[in-house]
């Protein structure tokens, strides 16, 4: 089971770009790097997901190099709604497996 | 929106009751979880279930125990409450395959137990 490393927490101000970087140095070849964000008292929600290379949408942009042992989540011009939790979750989708694994995640706070 | 419904959204119980959470889905998804999430420990995984009557561990199952006995019920028994899981809990389902799966949550039971 793929674990993740990533910083607790990121300090930011309105319009700057955020950057969080996570490890994950056993992924495996199955396996999708898949990232969340928590607002408090709500459940996560998917942000983006990615398997090798560059992914982007109207959120976010994922960046994972060629050996995948580690990807960034990449916030353009973030907002004080921003602020949450952000977790990265490496996960294999085949079969029974699939347990989502969520951590402690990184605590982003985005200042005015 | 994926049609997770929690039940109840809070409760308060006493040490030694078996308490019982139910995660309702409307979708026929395959994969539903449980999570609990306390302050300094994030989302973790109680159980977790990939079909009708098939059901697994997660990282913190001791003390949890589950039931799916149709596709859209996911229940949550702590057989005898303690003073330790008061937590918040999280039901989410899974949707879509490979690439374009990713899960979704309730709103949340927030149960303390005193």
């Amino acid at each position: 089971l793929a674990k993740t490393t990533q910083p607790i927490s990121m300090d930011s101000y309105e319009g700057q770009e955020v950057n969080i970087t996570c490890s994950h140095n056993n992924i495996a070849t199955n396996d999708y790097i898949t990232w969340y964000q928590q607002f408090p008292s709500q459940g996560p929600r998917f942000i983006i997901q990615g398997y090798k290379t560059k992914v982007t949408n109207e959120v976010a942009s994922l960046f994972i190099p060629a050996d995948r042992k580690s990807s960034t989540l990449s916030l353009p011009r973030v907002s004080l709604s921003d602020t949450a939790v952000y977790y990265c979750l490496v996960v294999n989708y085949g079969g029974s497996q699939g347990n989502l694994i969520f951590g402690k995640g990184t605590k982003l706070s985005v200042k005015p | 929106d994926a049609g997770i419904t929690q039940s109840p959204r809070h409760k308060v119980t006493e040490t030694g009751t078996p308490v019982t959470l139910r995660c309702h889905q409307t979708e026929n998804h395959r994969y539903m979880y449980w999570y609990r999430q306390d302050p300094g420990h994030g989302l973790r995984l109680i159980h977790y279930s990939y079909g009708v009557k098939d059901t697994d561990k997660g990282e913190v199952s001791d003390g949890y125990s589950v039931s799916r006995s149709k596709t859209e019920d996911f229940l949550l028994t702590l057989e005898s409450a303690t003073s330790s899981q008061t937590s918040v809990y999280f039901c989410a389902i899974r949707e879509g395959t490979g690439m374009n799966t990713e899960a979704f949550f309730g709103q949340g039971t927030r149960l303390t137990v005193v």
